[in-house]
């Protein structure tokens, strides 16, 4: 059974960079799909960020792409995201999850998500 | 891009079938086959329940169905049941490596 966990600071300030990762359990990152990020504002709707495969080869949604970096750790099964300059906007529940058919849809399996409040 | 376009609610009793819209464009619904549908009970993560237009992922009720018709994709879902009630999220590739997402619905089963 594949299982995705996230974790990272729940708290960060205006302007700060934070680091997510999520975990995979269940499947090895080096055997092959996309894996990616999503995020969900408080009350709305999804946002895809990006996804990134065991090789580092990267995909990110246009608005974010100036702000955003993926990257994968194979040693860890892990991969992480990395958003700078944040502001309140940038609050949100944030999910990773794996990528089947093509390097940004469909998402098959989630992680239960991590909520990231920016606030001074 | 542009978001999908979902209406925000929709709503049927039980046994009931109901119907939810995802309207896009040429550039994404309307050129590629890769609409996905995502089912999202609170405080929980989103559930893939229909992929590739019409695909249905294994243990996903033959209740859900999927089409497509010009830039418009719809879900269908039949014989309603009180757990049906939940978020339901529409996406679809637009091209040069990008997702878009609808806004979602909100289907309340009465």
């Amino acid at each position: 059974q594949v299982q995705l966990q996230e974790s990272g600071p729940g708290l960060v300030k205006p302007s700060e960079t934070p680091s997510l990762t999520c975990t995979v359990s269940g499947y090895s990152i080096s055997s092959g799909y996309y894996w990616g990020w999503i995020r969900q504002p408080p009350g709305k709707g999804l946002e895809w960020i990006g996804s990134i495969y065991h090789t580092g080869s990267t995909y990110y949604n246009p608005s974010l792409k100036s702000r955003v970096t993926i990257s994968v750790d194979r040693s860890k099964n892990q991969f992480s995201l990395k958003l700078s300059s944040v502001t309140a906007a940038d609050t949100a529940v944030y999910y990773c999850a794996r990528v089947v058919a093509t390097a940004v849809t469909p998402l098959d399996y989630w992680g239960q998500g991590i909520l990231v409040t920016v606030s001074p | 891009q542009s978001a999908l376009t979902q209406p925000p609610s929709a709503s049927g009793s039980p046994g009931q079938s109901v119907t939810i819209s995802c309207t896009g464009t040429s550039s994404d619904v309307g050129t590629y086959n890769y609409v996905s549908w995502y089912q999202q009970h609170p405080g929980k993560a989103p559930k893939l329940i229909i992929f590739e237009v019409s695909k249905r992922p294994s243990g996903v009720p033959d209740r859900f169905s999927g089409s497509k018709s010009g830039n418009t994709a719809s879900l269908t879902v039949s014989g309603l049941q009180a757990e049906d009630e939940a978020d339901y999220y529409c996406s679809s590739y637009a091209g040069s490596d990008n997702v878009v997402f609808g806004g979602g619905t909100k289907l309340t089963v009465l």
